[in-house]
């Protein structure tokens, strides 16, 4: 299994502005994601944090607004800029540990539940 | 990654069996059926997955139809705590390598009444 803290839990912003999403793993990991669950709704996948490269990102989802950086494999961070309020969604990490008897599933942090007003 | 069909919402009483379906009729071959909860205000979390045969866990038991178009997510004996959202997703899973991400439909709101 992993631990995965997700930093901050919860934070109200201005429209505007941007902010940093921190993913911190207790171990190595192969894969890491990051999922928006817009208010009342599923998940939706924005994009897969590379370690070492850009983020591979799904569509509708682009860089400029969501950067994201992976400097090893145990830590990610996911950036919303220029927030409106339609961003007000929880943002989730998401991660598949590392090689061996991996069972494919993942394991998800609590979340950062993201208010702009 | 094949698609899959959940009722809406569930109801279920304390104690009693939950049976939650899942209709996923264009499985692939290598394709596995995984199960997923959410409960309020946390992120999602591993309940069981399986190829073509039953599976148990701790958690749940997880039943496929032999021809895999659908399957069964059994809680033998539900408590207040398993109120959640559930999951059925089918995937291909690629043992001892990376694993891909998942696709999430809108689940099953099961909720488990006194």
């Amino acid at each position: 299994s992993a631990v995965i803290s997700q930093k901050p839990s919860r934070d109200i912003c201005q429209r505007g502005t941007s902010l940093t999403i921190q993913c911190q793993v207790d171990s190595q990991v192969t894969m890491m994601f990051w999922y928006r669950q817009q208010p009342g709704q599923s998940l939706t996948l924005i994009a897969t944090a590379n370690q070492g490269s850009e983020a591979t990102y799904e569509s509708g989802f682009v860089i400029d607004k969501f950067p994201i950086s992976r400097p090893n494999l145990t830590f990610s961070t996911l950036t919303v800029s220029n927030m409106s309020p339609e961003d007000s969604s929880i943002y989730l990490c998401s991660v598949s540990p590392a090689g061996g008897l991996s069972t494919g599933e993942l394991f998800f942090g609590e979340g950062s539940r993201l208010t702009v007003l | 990654d094949a698609k899959t069909t959940q009722p809406t919402s569930m109801d279920c009483a304390e104690g009693r069996a939950a049976n939650l379906p899942c209709n996923h009729s264009t499985i692939s071959g290598n394709e596995y059926v995984y199960w997923y909860r959410q409960i309020h205000s946390q992120g999602p979390q591993y309940i069981i997955h399986g190829l073509k045969n039953n599976e148990t866990n701790e958690m749940a038991s997880l039943i496929i139809t032999e021809d895999r178009k659908s399957s069964t997510l059994i809680l033998p004996h539900a408590t207040l705590r398993d109120t959640a959202v559930y999951y059925c997703i089918v995937r291909v899973a690629n043992y001892g390598g990376s694993q891909g991400n998942l696709i999430f439909g809108k689940g099953t709101k099961l909720s488990v009444k006194p």
